[in-house]
């Protein structure tokens, strides 16, 4: 089945420091990718997406490629800030399946001023 | 612009009671989810429906169930709590197409005593 596979945290960082949180998947066909971000107390919220192969989502900052040859979806900024403190998902979804997203476990990163 | 709204947002049950969780969405969307997030466990779906009057079971489903009388609406029911029902409750919604994104409510935080 389908499963997604993100790097373990808790990443902590300083400001303005660089940013990747991993993120590989196994999926059968051509799943659409996604980074939810969930702030405390909050519901997990959209930050970014890609639907097909080598496309490059991109929010606030934040960028990730669809890389289907490696089958991952690394999440990127090049400068935190505090207010990015938060828990970040990666997560696949297939239409075909109705529409069910596979998440990965989590990852909490905390920015430190 | 509510999007999708979760009541109540906490409860406190003894072992043995019933409840209902109240989930509605004001976008229209055929697929609607029930998540379950537990530390270190990640999200877990409890039940899905891919449109009004279906149901069906996801990955942890024992202990709950689930109707969908009208299209905005979502109910998770817990017929007898038991303490490791203990957990944070989200509900999603999503559009019947690929590459659409989830939307999820704020949560539901339960503890069972």
């Amino acid at each position: 089945g389908d499963s997604v596979t993100q790097m373990e945290g808790p990443v902590t960082l300083s400001e303005e420091a660089f940013l990747t949180i991993n993120c590989t998947y196994t999926a059968t066909g051509y799943p659409s990718l996604f980074w939810y971000v969930q702030y405390p107390g909050e519901g997990l919220q959209l930050l970014l997406k890609a639907t097909k192969a080598d496309d490059k989502g991109s929010n606030k900052g934040f960028e990730a490629t669809y890389r289907k040859e490696t089958t991952s979806f690394h999440l990127e900024k090049g400068s935190v800030q505090v207010s990015d403190s938060a828990v970040y998902f990666c997560a696949l979804s297939r239409n075909t399946n109705a529409g069910k997203s596979t998440f990965g476990d989590g990852t909490t990163l905390t920015v430190k001023p | 612009n509510a999007g999708v709204t979760q009541t109540p947002k906490f409860r406190v049950l003894k072992t043995g009671q019933s409840m209902t969780l109240l989930c509605a969405q004001d976008m229209n969307h055929e697929y609607m989810y029930w998540y379950r997030q537990d530390p270190g466990m990640g999200l877990r779906l409890i039940h899905y429906s891919v449109g009004e009057g279906t149901t069906a079971k996801g990955e942890v489903p024992d202990g709950y169930n689930v109707s969908r009388l009208k299209k905005q609406n979502f109910l998770l029911g817990l017929e007898s709590a038991a303490p490791s029902q203990t957990s944070v409750y989200f509900c999603a919604s999503r559009q019947d197409r690929d590459g659409q994104e989830a939307f999820f409510g704020q949560g539901t935080r339960l503890t069972v005593v």
